[in-house]
């Protein structure tokens, strides 16, 4: 198993800024993605974290709002910019490595970071 | 596109009632299927892994079974505690490659003592 640390895991924001989440993984993976969970809802996939390449964004989510990057097998950041009341979620960021004689494929989550953008 | 559905969407039990969740997902050529608990405010905890070719998986009190065919799945939990009380998320994923996975809604559940 894989375990998984997120930095910060609260954060209250004002308006206009950008705020940027780590996260650690103990192990190296060969699968980095970023959730979103807003208020009351389920996760909604916001991109796939590529390592040394630019991440692969989900309908509804674009590069300059959401920035990504991984620069090696076991951290990823996400930057939340100019964020505005309705960024505030909960951002989950899941890591596995892809099935092999030796996985299976699971897929773990940290902790999470909470947002509250005022 | 895959869709995932789970009902029901909260469930309120007495204490020691033995339960079911269901989840159904509209594409049947799924890799695996997840479930997973989230307690409020926190991070989601892995509970059981059924690959495509497996039936079912149990872990101590819980049970997943896997009907692909169908396109269903449930989550059994036996003897019911208070500590249950989570909401529990089925996901799915499409193949072994660097695929995501995609969730339900969740059931939000409630063991009374």
């Amino acid at each position: 198993s894989a375990v998984i640390s997120q930095k910060p895991s609260r954060d209250i924001c004002q308006r206009g800024t950008s705020l940027t989440i780590q996260c650690q993984v103990d192990s190296q993976v060969t699968m980095m993605f970023w959730y979103r969970q807003q208020p009351g809802q389920s996760l909604t996939l916001i991109a796939t974290a590529n390592q040394g390449s630019e991440a692969t964004y989900e309908s509804g989510f674009v590069i300059d709002k959401f920035p990504i990057s991984r620069p090696n097998l076991t951290f990823s950041t996400l930057t939340v910019s100019n964020m505005s009341p309705e960024d505030s979620s909960i951002y989950l960021c899941s890591a596995g490595t892809s099935v092999s004689p030796a996985n299976t494929g699971e897929l773990f989550f940290g902790e999470g970071s909470r947002l509250t953008v005022l | 596109k895959q869709e995932v559905t789970q009902i029901p969407a909260a469930l309120s039990v007495p204490e020691g009632e033995n339960l079911v969740l269901n989840c159904s997902f509209t594409d049947s050529a799924i890799y695996n299927l997840q479930w997973f608990r989230q307690d409020p405010g926190k991070g989601l905890t892995s509970l059981l892994l059924i690959q495509s070719s497996q039936r079912e998986q149990t872990s101590g009190r819980l049970n997943a079974s896997l009907d692909k065919s169908s396109g269903r799945s449930t989550l059994y939990i036996a003897a019911s505690q208070p500590g249950d009380s989570a909401t529990y998320l089925c996901a799915v994923r499409l193949n072994s490659g660097n695929t995501p996975l995609v969730f339900g809604k969740g059931t939000r559940l409630s063991v009374i003592a």
